[in-house]
């Protein structure tokens, strides 16, 4: 069964530094989205991109994130600047759905942790 | 206000036993979707069932069945004979049609099934 693919499983980062969470969605999937979820918490949306662009962003999405597909596959997650208060489990997902008149599942990678220090 | 509430935080139940988990979901929207992820300990979230507002006829599939409620905006989940392998948290999540396709959470119920 195809499946949503996270790369690295754990990242340990500096505060202040830069990192890039990749993920590679689904092939034939059309829409992608992160979420994250704080250590013991709820997860919560980040952005969802469609069509090569940010089709939706929640308000913890701000000027230090940012998503990009470069290619045909793959589909990555930018964060700037670090804080501590980055740490979290950052899930990918991916959908098929077409229009908004769907209630296709999104299917979730099994997460990067990132751990800032 | 919480769009998703899952006031049940934990579960404990012994092997066998069917458990109910609960959920109540809070939208203006006629059309939204619901749904049930899985998250065992291991980390990943698993897509288990799926409802549309608009179709409230409920489901058994296997030993997971659910009871879809408009009338009190609950969307409950149950697990017949219960199985060690089933520990995990669960979540329910909301899609509204006019929220786009962001899914929202509920904080998650733990349950633990004890052998």
């Amino acid at each position: 069964e195809p499946e949503v693919t996270q790369t690295p499983s754990h990242q340990v980062t500096q505060m202040g530094q830069e990192v890039i969470l990749r993920c590679v969605p689904i092939s034939n999937h059309l829409y992608f989205y992160w979420y994250r979820q704080i250590l013991g918490q709820k997860v919560e949306f980040l952005v969802s991109f469609y069509n090569n662009e940010i089709s939706e962003k929640s308000e913890i999405f701000d000027d230090q994130f940012s998503v990009e597909r470069p290619d045909g596959s793959n589909f990555t997650l930018k964060i700037r600047s670090t804080k501590l208060e980055d740490s979290a489990m950052y899930f990918c997902a991916s959908s098929d759905q077409v229009g908004i008149n769907s209630n296709q599942p999104q299917h979730f990678g099994d997460g990067t942790r990132l751990s800032i220090l | 206000a919480q769009k998703v509430t899952q006031a049940q935080t934990e579960i404990s139940v012994v092997e066998k036993e069917d458990v109910t988990l609960d959920c109540v979901y809070e939208t203006r929207d006629t059309t939204y979707y619901l749904f049930w992820y899985k998250q065992p300990p291991s980390g990943e979230l698993v897509f288990l069932i799926r409802r549309n507002s608009f179709d409230e006829q409920n489901e058994i599939s296997g030993r997971y069945s659910w009871n879809f409620q408009k009338s009190t905006s609950s969307f409950n989940f149950t697990i017949t004979a219960s199985q060690v392998v089933d520990s995990a948290v669960y979540f329910c999540a909301l899609r509204e049609e006019t929220s786009g396709s962001r899914l929202t959470f509920g904080e998650g119920t733990q349950l633990t099934v004890n052998p």
